[in-house]
């Protein structure tokens, strides 16, 4: 079945260190989406990519990275993880045709990041 | 400053009720809109959308309103079940980018 897939869904972890959000989807699609969301607040971009050596920034992508080697797989790095990237972290992937509209994200399950 | 806005942090029902989201948004030029449904700890699941040529899309029990010209939408789900608790969040996607509300927390009592 076709989905995307994130691991792992809980983690906890030490101020300072480094860590990988992976994710996975099976779809096809080309572009794919990390965001980050709080209780009661929206879904914070941070970084995007339209396919295969494609990478973007969005609005909080200062302290992380992304790489896009394979269609399928978009991992998130922290280089030294604080307090504040207490989070969840979500993986979205789109059916994106170009300038098109009517683009719809699908989710992986999250990961919820608890950095101590 | 927020694009998309839901004003209602959250909304409690009664089980078999209608109930009704709301969603403001800031530029006319925003022509589809998402809501997506969120569970604690999951990912947000799409639940319907509209595209700005029409005024109203309907599938099942959850149905979507644009007025286009108070810049606002809503979901009604009728009728809601205990189930339909969860997070609620709206969404537009203008090209190549997406702006989401902060969610509305619907609690549907048995």
């Amino acid at each position: 079945e076709a989905d995307i897939y994130q691991t792992p869904r809980y983690l906890v972890i030490g101020t300072g260190k480094k860590i990988t959000l992976e994710c996975s989807q099976t779809m096809g699609h080309d572009k794919m989406y990390w965001y980050q969301q709080d209780p009661g607040m929206e879904l914070h971009l941070i970084h995007y990519s339209y396919g295969v050596n494609s990478t973007e920034k969005g609005d909080l992508s200062s302290e992380s990275t992304v790489s896009r080697i394979r269609t399928e797989h978009f991992p998130l790095t922290l280089e030294s993880a604080r307090p504040s990237h207490t989070s969840q972290y979500l993986c979205a992937s789109s059916e994106w045709k170009g300038f098109s509209t009517n683009e719809k994200l699908f989710f992986g399950s999250g990961t919820q990041l608890s950095v101590l | 400053d927020q694009q998309v806005k839901q004003n209602s942090p959250s909304l409690s029902v009664q089980e078999g009720r209608i109930s009704i989201l709301n969603c403001d948004y800031t530029n006319s030029m925003f022509d589809y809109f998402l809501w997506y449904k969120k569970y604690p700890a999951e990912g947000p699941t799409f639940l319907i959308s509209i595209s700005s040529i029409k005024d109203k899309n309907e599938d099942g029990r959850f149905t979507v309103f644009l007025n286009k010209s108070a810049k606002h939408l809503s979901l009604h789900i009728v009728p809601s079940q205990p189930g339909d608790s969860a997070v609620y969040f709206c969404a537009a996607n203008p090209r190549n980018q997406f702006y989401f509300g902060t969610g509305t927390s619907l609690t549907v009592i048995p």
